[in-house]
């Protein structure tokens, strides 16, 4: 069985940083792209990050170039999203998703129940 | 700065049909775009229904079916049931490693 399991998340003040971690069991993860995606209090659903299967390429949405940084372990079948210089509008539950085997990230099919993360002072 | 679009809402009847769309601010979705549909209830994780336009995830009943209408990505309900209300979400992969989530359609069953 496929299981994702988000860590790490809290409160933290305007401009500190946060790690989340992502713990995934039950596939071979070094096979999938995995993908961070967030939803904001209230709002739908944002895609965040995406990394390939051996972490070789990264991409994020514009709004946290330069702040966030997606990673792997394959050893340790975890993921993690480094967030730095964090500002109110981060304020979300942070899904991990696993992505396809393909090529391309073109979606997602497992998700794990999310992480929360309120940045406020 | 691409908006992917969709219906904030749809109302259908229990056992009634609803298609959802998915479309671009600027161009037509094709099946080059990957387009993907999400189901979330509220405090729920969302969950996966179809992939690659219209491949259906794992467990996903047959009453849930992806295709292309004209110029957007289409979502249709077959034989609606009292918990397919949610929230739907489409997901087009804009190519460079990029994914972009639409604007999310509330489904109402009554």
């Amino acid at each position: 069985e496929v299981q994702l399991v988000e860590s790490g998340g809290g409160l933290v003040q305007p401009g500190g940083s946060l790690r989340l971690s992502c713990a995934a069991s039950g596939f071979t993860f070094s096979s999938y792209w995995m993908s961070w995606v967030r939803q904001a209090p209230g709002k739908g659903l944002e895609w965040v990050a995406n990394i390939k299967q051996d972490g070789s390429e990264k991409y994020y949405v514009d709004s946290v170039k330069g702040r966030f940084t997606i990673s792997r372990d394959n050893a340790k079948n975890s993921l993690y999203l480094q967030m730095n210089s964090l500002r109110a509008e981060d304020t979300a539950v942070y899904y991990c998703a696993r992505g396809g085997q393909q090529l391309v990230p073109i979606y997602f099919d497992y998700w794990g129940q999310g992480t929360l993360v309120t940045v406020s002072s | 700065q691409t908006v992917v679009t969709q219906e904030p809402s749809f109302s259908v009847s229990p056992g009634g049909t609803v298609t959802l769309t998915c479309g671009l601010s600027s161009g037509s979705v094709s099946t080059s775009y990957y387009p993907s549909w999400y189901q979330q209830t509220p405090g729920q994780a969302p969950r996966t229904l179809i992939y690659s336009t219209n491949t259906r995830s794992s467990g996903v009943p047959d009453r849930f079916s992806g295709s292309i209408l004209g110029n957007k990505a289409a979502l249709t309900i077959t034989g609606a049931q009292a918990d397919d209300e949610s929230d739907y979400y489409c997901v087009l992969y804009m190519g460079s490693g990029i994914s972009v989530f639409g604007t999310g359609t509330k489904v109402t069953v009554l």
